[in-house]
């Protein structure tokens, strides 16, 4: 079992509408998960962490955390064609102070206008 | 607040050669992380370095290696290329301390080698 998963996608959303991608991750130790942006042929991009369970909101968009279900999520609300991106959930490894995060292999994402 | 500096952006090599990537980290992030992507095999953790020690190791042959140096700043080698070896390479740096903030990782722009 990977240590991070996602489905690659691609997933299109029209306009406006909420796209929604999700992740699980296999270590139960880990206590908090990051979400990248990636644009085609440029480096990832920090969206945001969230470490608490419940949701954690960040302008369009909210992060869900399920520690029980070993579950997160990203939720964008009125998306923009300019959301049109590869996005990548991690979850750092190893001991506190020591650790390395891990990504998952990302889910394209693609908003139709 | 300066980000992250990779240099070169963009390189191209022959098998059998070696090649070293530099990266200057954000002032005061003393964790630097490399990693390799591909199409194929998507962000893949290479090794970190924290005060000059190398913490973390992937999962990669021995012909990939780094260092750190007394101000942060970290380079990777990769000696006798390989085709495979075309890839972005990415530098992160982070304050390396642990929890949420101190495990943030910001990334640079890469260097994307090519071997032919």
């Amino acid at each position: 079992q990977k240590e991070v998963e996602q489905n690659s996608g691609p997933l299109s959303v029209p306009e406006g509408a909420i796209a929604s991608l999700n992740c699980t991750y296999s270590d139960r130790g880990s206590q908090s998960f990051f979400w990248y942006r990636q644009y085609s042929g440029k480096s990832p991009e920090l969206i945001m962490f969230i470490y608490s369970n419940g949701d954690k909101e960040d302008g369009r968009f909210t992060a869900q955390l399920n520690k029980a279900s070993q579950y997160v999520s990203l939720l964008i609300r009125d998306s923009q064609p300019s959301d049109s991106a590869t996005y990548l959930c991690a979850a750092p490894r190893g001991n506190f102070g020591n650790e390395k995060l891990t990504f998952g292999t990302g889910t394209r994402l693609t908003i139709i206008p | 607040k300066a980000g992250v500096t990779q240099t070169p952006r963009y390189l191209i090599k022959t098998r059998g050669q070696q090649v070293t990537l530099s990266c200057s980290p954000i002032s005061g992030h003393r964790s630097v992380s490399w990693y390799q992507q591909t199409p194929g095999q998507g962000l893949q953790f290479l090794f970190e370095y924290f005060s000059e020690t190398q913490r973390n190791k992937g999962n990669f042959p021995g012909r990939f290696s780094g260092r750190q140096f007394s101000n942060s700043r970290s380079e990777m080698n990769v000696s006798t290329l390989e085709l495979g070896d075309s890839a972005l390479y990415l530098c992160a740096s982070s304050a390396g301390t642990g929890g949420s903030s101190g495990n943030t990782i910001y990334f640079g722009e890469g260097s994307w080698l090519t071997v032919v």
